[in-house]
């Protein structure tokens, strides 16, 4: 079945980049079926969508990143990345990957999930 | 944008049932029918256990529905066992490509 795996540093310094890379086993990230989806969570806290893109690159971000907010697909590697710019103590969180399943192009729910990555924001 | 309105805890004993709401707006939860409910144990990723409000996936138990009325969803457990404490979160789509996740609801099973 499906998996994802997120990678990328644990630890960034303010005003930097954040990078992280989901890499997708068992299955084609060449579907037109699923959105590829970045969700992260803050320590202690609920589940906040960040984003997510579709294979042929269209991407659709949460409007409160947006700004900061570059989500990227690379179906040669079966990757999908996220670049999240400026950053603060505020983004340090729990960033998940996660495949977004499609119907009639809306995105109807999140299954599976990769396992979680920690990323700390601090000089 | 807003976060979906869950309750920050529910609990019961072994063997009862307990639901959990997930109030939105006419913008998202009201408007369509996907809503998603995932579970969450401490230090792992969440799980989806209910999809299109009321589907269930392939494994997961019968005791777990899901519903909703107006702008709000709900997900019940019936038949609460020791393994069903963990946080649950609402999910739902709220038109122009956009997500929206509830606050979380941790169930304690007593």
């Amino acid at each position: 079945q499906v998996q994802l795996q997120e990678s990328g540093p644990g630890l960034v310094k303010p005003t930097q980049t954040l990078s992280l890379t989901c890499t997708v086993s068992g299955g084609s990230i060449n579907s037109d079926n699923y959105y590829w989806s970045w969700i992260r969570q803050h320590p202690g806290k609920g589940l906040e969508w960040i984003g997510y893109i579709y294979y042929s690159g269209s991407t659709y971000y949460n409007p409160s990143l947006k700004s900061r907010l570059t989500i990227s697909i690379d179906t040669s590697k079966n990757q999908f990345s996220l670049k999240l710019s400026s950053v603060t103590a505020a983004d340090t969180a729990v960033y998940y990957c996660a495949r977004g399943v499609m119907v009639y192009a809306i995105l109807d729910c999140f299954d599976p999930w990769g396992q979680g990555t920690l990323v700390t924001v601090s000089s | 944008q807003s976060a979906l309105t869950q309750p920050r805890s529910v609990s019961g004993s072994p063997g009862q049932s307990v639901t959990i709401s997930c109030t939105g707006t006419s913008s998202d939860v009201g408007g369509y029918n996907y809503v998603s409910w995932y579970q969450q144990h401490p230090g792992k990723a969440p799980k989806l256990m209910i999809y299109d409000v009321s589907k269930r996936p392939s494994g997961v138990p019968d005791r777990f529905s899901g519903s909703k009325s107006g702008n709000t969803a709900s997900l019940t457990i019936s038949g609460l066992q020791a393994e069903d404490e963990a946080d649950y979160y609402c999910c739902s789509y709220a038109g122009n490509s956009l997500v929206v996740f509830g606050g979380g609801t941790k169930l304690t099973v007593l």
